[in-house]
């Protein structure tokens, strides 16, 4: 079964702070994503990488950025954290196929971040 | 937005009943996925069914794809309570752009 692990399950962190969230997969995946989750408004897609330094933006890309140095493992960087970036954040992969759409994501069980 | 959406927002049966949750779209689709989440944990993907297909199953699981009213259904028939979880449609659009994921339906299954 493929694996999605995220380093932290629970993580507090203070305004003005940077931020890693890390993200590993074990499956050779060429897809990498990083999502938000909040009440109300779904998954949103923060970044996307489909090869080891190649990175694109998703929806909602402003206060992050990301980090795909090795193919199994994607990171999340929050600049400056802000208290509206609190929020449960999830990181998925999936085969490349014949491209992002038509293979199923594998996602980790998330990282729920307090910025207080 | 091209987000899907699903309806109903939150759903409560009892044990042994079906469920039925449904996913509006506006656009042309590729295909469209149907994930679970339980509480406090990531998504799952359920089942993939394609632009060209109607009907698949898997299991309890029966998704039916209109294109021409552009939503999808997902039932669940003779429900458990360990399928208390919340459900999303994540829809493809043309191009090599990823999934869209709707807001989802609250199912709760009582025992």
């Amino acid at each position: 079964d493929v694996k999605v692990t995220q380093s932290s399950r629970y993580l507090v962190k203070r305004t003005g702070e940077k931020v890693f969230l890390e993200c590993v997969q074990d499956m050779d995946h060429e897809n990498m994503f990083w999502y938000r989750q909040d009440p109300g408004l779904g998954l949103r897609l923060i970044y996307f990488s489909y090869d080891v330094k190649m990175k694109e933006k998703g929806d909602i890309p402003e206060g992050y950025s990301v980090s795909r140095e090795k193919k199994e493992r994607f990171s999340l960087i929050l600049e400056s954290a802000s208290t509206n970036q609190t929020s449960m954040y999830l990181c998925a992969s999936s085969l490349v196929g014949t491209g992002l759409r038509d293979q199923p994501q594998h996602f980790g069980d998330g990282t729920r971040l307090s910025i207080l | 937005s091209q987000q899907g959406e699903e309806d109903p927002q939150a759903l409560s049966i009892q044990e042994g009943e079906n469920a039925t949750m449904n996913c509006s779209y506006k656009t042309s689709i590729n295909n469209l996925q149907w994930y679970r989440q339980n509480s406090g944990r990531g998504l799952v993907h359920l089942i993939l069914i394609r632009s060209n297909e109607r009907e698949k199953h898997s299991g309890r699981l029966r998704v039916t794809l209109d294109t021409s009213k552009k939503s999808s259904s997902l039932l669940i028939t003779a429900s458990r309570a360990a399928d208390t979880a919340s459900y999303f449609c994540a829809t493809v659009f043309s191009g090599n752009t990823p999934l869209v994921f709707g807001k989802g339906t609250r199912l709760s299954v009582i025992a």
